[in-house]
């Protein structure tokens, strides 16, 4: 078990350009999050899967946000168009759906759009 | 909808000090109550979890009990070390009426807690 893992760390974009982050989950584990965490605040859900299944999306993730995860291993998430607003800490978490469903996370990756 | 109430940082305290941050929720269903640690430059870990009214969590010499009559969540230590400093967040997630959790968690905005030699 080696934890869940992201990359990038750390992502340094212009404004308009397109990002795409990538989110390993521990293995086995069927169930994925995505949160943003911004200065100061604490991590706001974003979308979640089980297995290749998107089962909820907030109303955070705008139609410039999407998320995927094929085959129901890795994830990405995708920020078309960014935008300074965008600028924050990208979280992922991962849980069995056995058992208490406790979630652990990744080291985030860090997005700074200039 | 579910929300989660912090109590507001930063805290700062001497080495030894008894320490106490309070959470309060608000949740339909069952929830389930959690406090994670963010250490310095490191990702958000899990430092104590209950699952039910009552149940008290601990770990590393934090407690924390569910108080379903008074919706809250309380974090506690008798002796915090310089190493306790970081940043402490209260969440729930729902959970059914089996006990299973499920879904995405809701976080408080954090306290700040810094402890001095």
């Amino acid at each position: 078990d080696t934890g869940v893992s992201q990359n990038p760390r750390h992502k340094i974009t212009k404004r308009g350009q397109n990002v795409t982050f990538r989110c390993d989950p521990i293995s086995e584990h069927n169930r994925l999050y995505w949160y943003r965490q911004t200065l100061g605040q604490g991590p706001e859900f974003l979308t979640y899967f089980q297995n290749e299944a998107q089962l909820e999306k907030s109303r955070l993730l705008s139609d410039r946000f999407s998320a995927e995860r094929p085959k129901g291993s890795f994830s990405t998430l995708e920020i078309q168009r960014t935008e300074q607003g965008d600028s924050a800490m990208y979280l992922c978490a991962s849980s069995s759906r056995t058992g208490t469903d406790t979630q652990y996370f990744g080291p985030g990756t860090r997005l700074t759009v200039l | 909808g579910n929300s989660v109430t912090q109590m507001e940082g930063p805290v700062t305290l001497s080495e030894e000090a008894f320490l106490t941050i309070n959470c309060t929720y608000t949740a339909t269903g069952y929830p389930s109550l959690f406090w994670y640690v963010q250490y310095p430059g490191e990702g958000l870990q899990l430092l104590l979890k209950a699952t039910k009214a009552d149940d008290k969590g601990s770990n590393k010499g934090f407690e924390a009990t569910y108080r379903k009559e008074t919706t809250s969540f309380h974090l506690e230590k008798g002796s915090v070390q310089v190493s306790d400093s970081a940043v402490y967040f209260c969440a729930l997630t729902d959970t059914n009426a089996g006990g299973t959790s499920y879904g995405k968690l809701t976080f408080g905005q954090g306290t700040i807690l810094t402890v001095h030699p």
